[in-house]
């Protein structure tokens, strides 16, 4: 079975540029997670998704992050414009229906020139 | 805020032996915690997992121990070997499907 997909797993740009993420959860995971994990330190939620809805998205930065899952499958993570904080470690992670074992994707690299 | 913490950011200890990570939560209503163990460049990897109505679970080569009276929480690895080098996050949750809270890793370093 495969395990959740991210793309791209690296990406450099120069603040103020706009950047998205890709994420493909495991198959039949109904729920999908946008975590941030800086240099050190443990991730932290972005926003959870239950199929296409957006149940959890309170730690989102609202003014420069969107996210979308419009078919309640892949989903995507847009930042604009970006600034240098944002360089971080973007990870995606998915669950089953009702089950809260959370299984991680590698993680795109962001870097903010 | 609530949160999770870790007492060692570093671990050494020689392969074949047993490695204990350790990890102190605060949050009284958590009654879900994992394991994780992240290598370079990768994402977190799940090791084990136990719920609040138990204290010790036992996976292959891994153990964990919860004791809810001091909240804490604990990952020994037996017989550690050069592949089990990677940081150690433990992670508490609170509800089905809700987010995890992760403290900040504990680096486990095998030596030969």
């Amino acid at each position: 079975e495969a395990g959740v997909v991210q793309s791209p797993r690296y990406k450099i740009i120069e603040k103020k540029q706009p950047v998205a993420f890709w994420c493909n959860p495991i198959s039949g995971h109904n729920t999908l997670y946008w975590y941030l994990q800086n240099l050190g330190q443990g991730p932290e939620l972005l926003i959870r998704y239950e199929n296409e809805e957006a149940v959890d998205d309170s730690q989102l930065p609202k003014d420069r992050f969107s996210a979308e899952r419009l078919k309640g499958v892949d989903s995507t993570l847009k930042i604009q414009p970006a600034e240098l904080g944002d360089s971080a470690v973007y990870l995606c992670a998915s669950s089953l229906p009702g089950r809260r074992e959370q299984f991680f994707g590698p993680g795109t690299r962001l870097t903010v020139l | 805020g609530e949160s999770v913490g870790l007492h060692l950011p570093t671990l050494s200890v020689q392969e074949g032996d047993n490695s204990i990570i350790n990890c102190a939560y605060s949050n009284s209503a958590s009654d879900y915690f994992i394991w994780y163990k992240q290598e370079s460049g990768k994402g977190p990897q799940f090791i084990i997992d136990i719920r609040s109505n138990m204290d010790k679970r036992q996976g292959q080569r891994v153990t964990v121990l919860l004791n809810k009276t001091v909240k804490h929480l604990s990952l020994q690895i037996a017989a550690t070997q050069p592949g089990d080098s990677a940081v150690y996050f433990c992670a508490e949750n609170t509800g089905t499907a809700s987010k995890l809270t992760f403290g900040t890793g504990t680096r486990l370093q095998v030596t030969l």
